[in-house]
């Protein structure tokens, strides 16, 4: 059974105090990594795609690697604005879409 | 582009009464998800399917959830009866094969 785990449960930052965020991951035929944010209410995001291990991706201060076992998403002098839950998942070969528990992050001003 | 559109937004039933929610995703999209999401909780995969056949329905409670994806197109999940523990946010994504993009969600209260 594919199985993704996140870590930390919840990450409080200040201003400017750059971090990262772990999935570690075991799936049946890899077809790809997303990550995805989620503001309270709402429906996921979508912020990335990784399909392959040594790949990498970058939108604003968002920054997401992975390698054979693991994600990072890796946070650049954050913002207020960047708070939310981060949500990674893994599609298997069989086009089944599986998510992590998530990440929410707190940015204080 | 339009998104993927769900209905109703919020909705409140007692339990054991029965409950409907509604899905179209974006257009051409083969592949089309429902998830429940439990406050604190990552989605959970509820049902998968390809144009209009099932692919994963595994983890779906069929002694009371029915899905149905009519003309490969837009989607209906049921609830019947419900019971406390369906409290959650139910979400339908749609692909066209890689990444997944979500609609806003039903947020379902059971009291």
């Amino acid at each position: 059974e594919d199985q993704v785990t996140q870590s930390p449960e919840a990450l409080r930052l200040q201003e400017g105090e750059s971090s990262s965020l772990n999935c570690s991951y075991t799936v049946s035929g890899l077809r790809g990594l997303f990550w995805y944010r989620q503001d309270p209410g709402k429906g996921p995001e979508f912020l990335f795609t990784l399909y392959s291990a040594g790949e990498e991706k970058e939108k604003e201060r968002l920054k997401a690697t992975l390698t054979k076992k693991e994600s990072f998403l890796h946070i650049t002098a954050p913002k207020p604005e960047d708070s939310a839950t981060y949500l990674c998942a893994v599609q298997a070969s069989d086009y089944k879409l599986s998510f992590g528990a998530g990440t929410t992050v707190t940015v204080r001003a | 582009e339009a998104g993927v559109a769900q209905s109703p937004r919020y909705k409140i039933i007692e339990k054991r009464q029965s409950v409907a929610f509604w899905c179209n995703p974006i257009s051409g999209h083969a592949t089309l998800y429902w998830y429940q999401q439990i406050l604190g909780q990552g989605p959970k995969l509820l049902i998968q399917f390809q144009n209009n056949g099932v692919v994963d329905d595994s983890q779906l409670p069929k002694d009371r959830f029915s899905a149905e994806r009519l003309k490969g197109v837009d989607s209906t999940l049921k609830i019947q009866p419900a019971k406390l523990e369906d409290s959650a946010v139910y979400l339908c994504a749609s692909s066209p094969g890689t990444e997944a993009f979500f609609g806003q969600g039903t947020r379902l209260t059971v009291v």
